[in-house]
């Protein structure tokens, strides 16, 4: 079983449109995170979240929105795309106060 | 704020060894990490050393922290075409993780026959 797994893998959509990505992790890990990846290889935080808090990367336009219906799940809601949003996500885990993260194999964003 | 820099690139030749810098610059940095990404692939962990430790070895991997100076490094012993990718650096503060990971720009290291 996949430890982290996020759907789908590939996503081509057009400009203004509002899309999903889902992350799913069967660790049993405490908190979630979403990165993004451009296309320099940069890899940025945008947010981290356990079941008590919310910490959003100032960076981050509000048209991205993690969304979390349970511990194990944290999707990510993308309103009005644009063509920067081009990149690859990253949904990691990790157990609170840990070292170990845990990445899935990323979604390759395309906006046309 | 916290920042973490690598250089870009670095060309080995087959066979020899590679070494990877990183420099980082949050004091509280408790846990210092290096991933693979090979093209078109997710982030693999390669190693991680606790800031109490200034030297860790797995195989082939060595990795050397100087805490004073904020300086960490990846040794890769008779480095291979395999490993080709970009070796991402990255630091976890103090915060218990809830803040995640800060990750350097990666460095490309590329093999010559």
């Amino acid at each position: 079983d996949t430890a982290v797994s996020q759907t789908p893998k590939y996503l081509v959509t057009q400009m203004g449109n509002d899309k999903s990505i889902k992350c799913e992790q069967n660790l049993g890990h405490d908190t979630m995170y979403w990165y993004k990846q451009d296309s320099k290889k940069f890899l940025k935080i945008m947010f981290s979240y356990n079941n008590k808090e919310l910490i959003i990367n100032e960076t981050v336009p509000n048209r991205f929105s993690p969304k979390s219906p349970d511990k194990a799940h944290l999707n990510l809601h993308i309103n009005s795309l644009e063509l920067g949003d081009s990149a690859v996500y990253f949904c990691a885990s990790s157990p609170l106060g840990a070292y170990g993260y845990t990445f899935g194999s990323g979604t390759r964003l395309t906006v046309v | 704020g916290e920042d973490v820099e690598q250089s870009l690139f670095l060309s080995v030749r087959e066979g020899d060894s590679s070494v990877i810098n990183c420099t980082y610059t949050d004091s509280s940095s408790t846990y210092l990490y290096w991933y693979k990404q090979e093209p078109g692939a997710g982030l693999q962990l390669l190693t991680y050393i606790f800031s109490n430790m200034d030297m860790k070895q797995d195989q082939r991997l060595t990795v050397l922290l100087n805490k004073k100076d904020k300086h960490l490094s990846l040794r890769i012993a008779d480095t291979q075409t395999g490993d080709s990718a970009i070796y991402f650096c990255a630091e976890r503060g103090s915060g218990g993780g809830a803040d995640g990971l800060t990750f350097g720009k990666g460095t490309h290291l590329i093999i010559q026959p």
